[in-house]
């Protein structure tokens, strides 16, 4: 039943150690989002696609890059974490812009030691 | 640009106590209006939705009208329980065009039996 999956739900990496989080989806939907949230704070989007397309937020450090190689997954890299970097990672869908909700995922907790 | 305002918490209420958490919100086009529930440790839930202006999203005994005389859409439930605990977020989204979610910063809600 599960529309949106992460994995792993928990991810421990270390300082300056590249780490990959994925997501996957069932809905065939063509938007995808990644959001970061930290304590106690709403979720920041860092990018989305649509479709094919990579849409990058403005203030989203060089640090995190996304890969999307087909509908159904969707990745985020961290090329260097940082320990300001610990928080949990969301991944979300929608059907289409401008159309329907966003779907979350059960998210990703990142560690950075 | 879109921005949604919700009352700080936390929220400490004793169990069956009648719950409002205030949701306002500016928006540049025709938003749906959405409530968002995180429990400890785990990602976004879909709590409700509307639509469009009047309509009344509810679900698990919580409701909000969405009031585009007043831009609001609170949340209220008549009886809340212990397991009602959690951060709740209101947030918005465009229905046409290019939009992502605008989050309120989140209400912390704590029920004590």
């Amino acid at each position: 039943d599960a529309m949106v999956i992460q994995n792993p739900r928990y991810q421990v990496t270390q300082f300056g150690k590249p780490v990959t989080l994925s997501c996957s989806q069932t809905l065939n939907h063509n938007v995808m989002y990644w959001y970061q949230q930290k304590s106690s704070q709403a979720p920041k989007l860092l990018f989305h696609y649509y479709d094919k397309d990579f849409n990058n937020e403005a203030d989203t450090p060089d640090n995190f890059q996304s890969r999307r190689p087909n509908t159904s997954f969707c990745f985020l890299d961290i090329r260097s974490p940082g320990l300001g970097d610990a928080a949990m990672y969301l991944c979300a869908t929608r059907i289409e812009q401008g159309m329907g909700e966003q779907y979350f995922g059960p998210g990703t907790r990142l560690t950075v030691t | 640009g879109n921005s949604v305002t919700q009352m700080e918490g936390p929220v400490t209420l004793s169990e069956e106590a009648f719950l409002t958490i205030n949701c306002t919100y500016t928006a540049t086009g025709y938003p749906s209006l959405f409530w968002y529930v995180q429990y400890p440790g785990e990602g976004l839930q879909l709590l409700l939705k509307a639509t469009k202006a009047d309509d009344k999203g509810s679900n698990k005994g919580f409701e909000a009208t969405y009031r585009k005389e007043t831009t609001s859409f609170h949340l209220e439930k008549g009886s809340v329980q212990v397991s009602d605990s959690a951060v709740y977020f209101c947030a918005l989204i465009l229905n046409s065009g290019y939009s992502t979610l605008t989050f309120g910063k989140g209400t912390m809600l704590l029920v004590s039996p």
